[in-house]
């Protein structure tokens, strides 16, 4: 079964600091992990994803997660935050690479109100 | 392009009225999805369309009532709601790629039931 762990459900940083959402998976076979993002009043939009090639991802918007197996861990950060990053943030990981999957669900994380103090 | 549009943005209904969100993608996507968010929580699955085919219904009440004309539609038509369905739906579209099968996101229907 797959599972999706946000710590913290809300994270604060000054403009400029570095940015880190923390996520932890659980996947009886090898994940495909993304990061979603969700203004007021929107809908997701995808951030970057990771499906086994490269460990460490590149996003938009000057995002980027790696993923750490041993850690079971996908953690997103930027190095500098921005007032515009403001916003919700999803983690989320797919059965979509399970033999026995046809469906590819997604599992969410409870989410991550990220909040960019001037 | 990644766009999936939804219409309308904004929906008010009462208890006995019937309306219906619209959702349509164009890019060749084979499978979509309705997912109903509430304030503050993560979107929760709703119904899976692959191929044209219901393929998952997550124990939706019967006044919800998926509906995929084509490939490219999906609507959901809905009847005697109730004022806590209020909240946004949206709609998602994947392409079924045995690589990634990354799901993409519509701006959602605000729905409000008085």
């Amino acid at each position: 079964a797959q599972s999706v762990t946000q710590l913290g459900s809300h994270v604060s940083v000054s403009e400029g600091a570095l940015v880190l959402l923390r996520c932890n998976y659980s996947s009886s076979v090898p994940p495909y992990l993304f990061w979603y993002v969700q203004y007021p009043n929107q809908g997701l939009q995808l951030l970057l994803k990771y499906t086994s090639a490269a460990t460490l991802v590149k996003g938009i918007n000057g995002f980027e997660a790696e993923f750490k197996k041993s850690e079971t861990s996908f953690h997103l950060t930027k190095p500098s935050a921005h007032m515009s990053d403001a916003a919700e943030y999803f983690c989320a990981v797919s059965d979509g690479s399970d033999r026995g999957s046809t469906l590819g669900r997604l599992y969410f994380g409870r989410g991550t109100q990220l909040t960019v103090w001037p | 392009d990644t766009e999936v549009t939804q219409t309308p943005k904004h929906l008010v209904m009462g208890m006995t009225n019937k309306k219906s969100l619209k959702c349509e993608q164009h890019m060749g996507h084979r499978a979509m999805y309705w997912y109903k968010q509430k304030a503050k929580k993560p979107p929760e699955l709703m119904f899976v369309y692959s191929y044209e085919k219901l393929s998952i219904n997550e124990s939706v009440p019967s006044r919800f009532s998926p509906e995929c004309p084509n490939s490219s539609l999906l609507n959901l038509h809905l009847h005697a709601l109730q004022p806590e369905d209020s909240a946004l739906y949206l709609c998602a579209s994947s392409p079924r790629d045995r690589d990634t099968d990354t799901q993409y996101f519509g701006p959602g229907t605000r729905l409000t039931v008085l």
